[in-house]
Formats: structure tokens, C-alpha cells, sequence
């Protein structure tokens, strides 16, 4: 079990770019989330795939945003056309299906900044 | 939809003393999930301990305790004879138990800052 990772751990660039993460879930888990953490406050919930199937999507997912995980194993979350308030730190998390013991486990983060 | 809030930004504790963190929530549903995830400095966000909501008996890991409010939709955490290594943001989280209303998403509160002082 090597945990959550995710890359890369920071960017930087300049609005109107295009960016993209890549989340890699603890490898039995067939659950992924994303999350997106402004500062001082607590994560908020983007999306979920369970296996390859993106089941949720909350609101705060505009059209810029996009998320995959083709063949269930690694996530990756693009942002098209960044805007300045999309500078956060974007969680993952990973998870194994199964009711009440269902825990998330988190990855170290994405620290976007936009210029 | 659910709310979760936290209302003390940041605690502070002396080394080996006691200190509990509060958390409220508000919910229509009668079975869920809380959860006390810790956020270090530059680390990631681990559990720390965990509550199902049908079970009465609070629960317990090590020197983490909490007490389960139902009624009262409170959830706190007693970090017993704190350590150093316990000082991070503490966050307070929701899990509904019904998967068509509201999938595995997890909702979280604003987030405590403890300090704890040599």
C-alpha cells in the first residue's frame, strides 16, 4: 500500500491556460474522488468515479472543468481557460467500496496558483 | 443538503493536557457517517477517527475520543494528554448513508487550527 499519490504537487501558470492533474489511487480501491480546498477552508467536493463510471459531479464542476479515469485506475481533472479563483489545492482521494467501512484516504495535493 | 460547521477557528492545548474540538451538523437523515480528518502542515489529510450514526457507543482510538450528540447533532473531539505531533488543522466530516440521495461524497467544516504548546 503506497497511498494516494498525485502529480504535480505545484503549479503556476498564467490565466487562460490549460492545466491537468493526475491522481493515482491506492490500487485495489475502485473509488475516486476529488476535492478542491481553498485556503482556510475545507474540501469541497468536485466529483466521483466509482471504477471507470463518473457518478457525481457537483456543481462547483463548471464546463472548464473536466475529470477522467479511463480503465478505473488513475484520475486526471483538466482545467480549461483558468481563471484566477481556480487557485486552490485540488485533493484526491481513493476509497474501496463497502458500506459502513468505507474510509477515503487522501493524497498529498495539487497546489494550483493562477497568475 | 447537509451542512457541517465548525465554530472554533483555531484551539490551543498545553502539552499532555486535554482539549476538545466541537462540530455541529445539520442533516435530515437518520442513518450517516461522521468522520475527524487531521490536516497537518504541508501533509495530507488523514482520519483520525470515525462515527456511525446508529451506533450509541462513542467511539474511541487511543487518545481520541468523541461525543456523539444524535439528538443534538453534535459531534466533538477529545484529544487526550496531547502530544506535539498533534498540532494541525482538524476537520470535521459527513457521510450520507444513502447512496441515491447524496453518493459518497464527503462534506466538510471550515476546520480548527490546534495549536499545542510545549
Amino acid at each position: 500500500d503506497t497511498g494516494v499519490s498525485q502529480n504535480p504537487r505545484h503549479k503556476i501558470t498564467k490565466r487562460g491556460q490549460n492545466v491537468t492533474f493526475r491522481c493515482d489511487p491506492i490500487s485495489e480501491h475502485n473509488r475516486l474522488y476529488w476535492y478542491r480546498q481553498t485556503l482556510g477552508q475545507g474540501p469541497e467536493f468536485l466529483t466521483y468515479f466509482q471504477n471507470e463510471a463518473q457518478l457525481e459531479k457537483s456543481r462547483l464542476l463548471s464546463d472548464r472543468f473536466s475529470a477522467e479515469r479511463p480503465k478505473g485506475s488513475f484520475s486526471t481533472l483538466e482545467i480549461q481557460r483558468t481563471e484566477q479563483g481556480d487557485s486552490a489545492m485540488y485533493l484526491c482521494a481513493s476509497s474501496r467500496s463497502g458500506g459502513a467501512s468505507e474510509t477515503q484516504y487522501f493524497g498529498p495535493g495539487t497546489r494550483l496558483l493562477v497568475l | 443538503a447537509q451542512t457541517v460547521t465548525q465554530s472554533q477557528p483555531e484551539m490551543s492545548v498545553q502539552e499532555a493536557e486535554t482539549v476538545t474540538l466541537s462540530c455541529t451538523y445539520d442533516t435530515s437523515e437518520s442513518d450517516y457517517y461522521l468522520f475527524w480528518y487531521k490536516q497537518p502542515p504541508s501533509r495530507q489529510m488523514i482520519l483520525v477517527i470515525r462515527q456511525e450514526a446508529y451506533k450509541q457507543q462513542n467511539a474511541t482510538e487511543n487518545r481520541f475520543s468523541v461525543n456523539f450528540q444524535k439528538a443534538a447533532k453534535s459531534f466533538s473531539l477529545k484529544i487526550s494528554d496531547s502530544q506535539l505531533g498533534d498540532a494541525a488543522m482538524y476537520f470535521c466530516a459527513y457521510r450520507s448513508a444513502f447512496r441515491e440521495t447524496s453518493g459518497s461524497r464527503l462534506t466538510f467544516g471550515e476546520g480548527t487550527q490546534l495549536t499545542v504548546n510545549p
